[in-house]
């Protein structure tokens, strides 16, 4: 499966202000996926990534508040912007690709970056 | 909409002991998978075990198995002989049968398992 380097590990920023998380991966994947994950909850989707076409946002989240990049089969970022208290969370990254079966692995999630927003 | 319900928010066990952790979803599709991911504190997601809804037999992965009630859309997971470094948080996850570039995970709210010396 593939290995996935996402940075920065945890950061604590002002809020106003904005922060990039980047998502690097070892191999080519085709869809790379940008999960949020509250103090004490479960795991939400924001977006999916393809390289090549816009992002595909879930519902509550929109691409003011966090614009993603694909501009590779191997790179992503995330960017939360003017952030506030409530955006403190985990985000993470996750990658499949599109010639496995969803049945067949899974996938492969980074390591999460802890935001802390004050 | 798919839902994923975990029951149990929190459960301990002690050390080489079996603990059985419950997991239900409501979907009206036929065709879909079904996972567990640990989390333990290095925040790091891994796949635990993974079952086809088509499949009539339970998976095993080692220590790691499920029991499977399609028809009463259970999906519990058993850890026989736990060990310290079960110590996690578990997610139960849907993902229904989709086109490529669909797939997308439900995950339940997580049950948190300790393991005591």
């Amino acid at each position: 499966s593939a290995v996935i380097s996402q940075k920065p590990s945890r950061d604590i920023c002002q809020r106003g202000t904005s922060l990039t998380i980047q998502c690097q991966v070892d191999s080519q994947v085709t869809m790379m996926f940008w999960y949020r994950q509250q103090p004490g909850q479960s795991l939400t989707l924001i977006a999916t990534a393809n390289q090549g076409s816009e992002a595909t946002y879930e519902s509550g989240f929109v691409i003011d508040k966090f614009p993603i990049s694909r501009p590779n089969l191997t790179f992503s970022t995330l960017t939360v912007s003017n952030m506030s208290p409530e955006d403190s969370s985990i985000y993470l990254c996750s990658v499949t690709r599109r010639d496995r079966g969803p049945g067949n692995y899974g996938y492969t999630f980074g390591s999460g970056t802890r935001l802390t927003v004050v | 909409a798919q839902t994923v319900t975990q029951s149990q928010p929190e459960m301990s066990v002690q050390e080489a002991e079996t603990v059985t952790l419950s997991c239900t979803y409501d979907t009206s599709e036929n065709n879909y998978y079904l996972f567990w991911y640990k989390q333990p504190p290095s925040r790091q997601m891994i796949l635990v075990i993974r079952q086809e809804a088509y499949k009539q037999q339970n998976a095993t992965e080692n220590r790691f198995s499920v029991n499977f009630q399609k028809a009463a859309k259970s999906f519990s997971l058993k850890i026989s002989d736990s060990q310290l470094g079960d110590t996690a948080m578990y997610f139960c996850a849907f993902m229904k049968h989709a086109p490529p570039g669909t797939y997308k995970y439900i995950f339940g709210t997580g049950t948190r398992l300790k393991v005591l010396a």
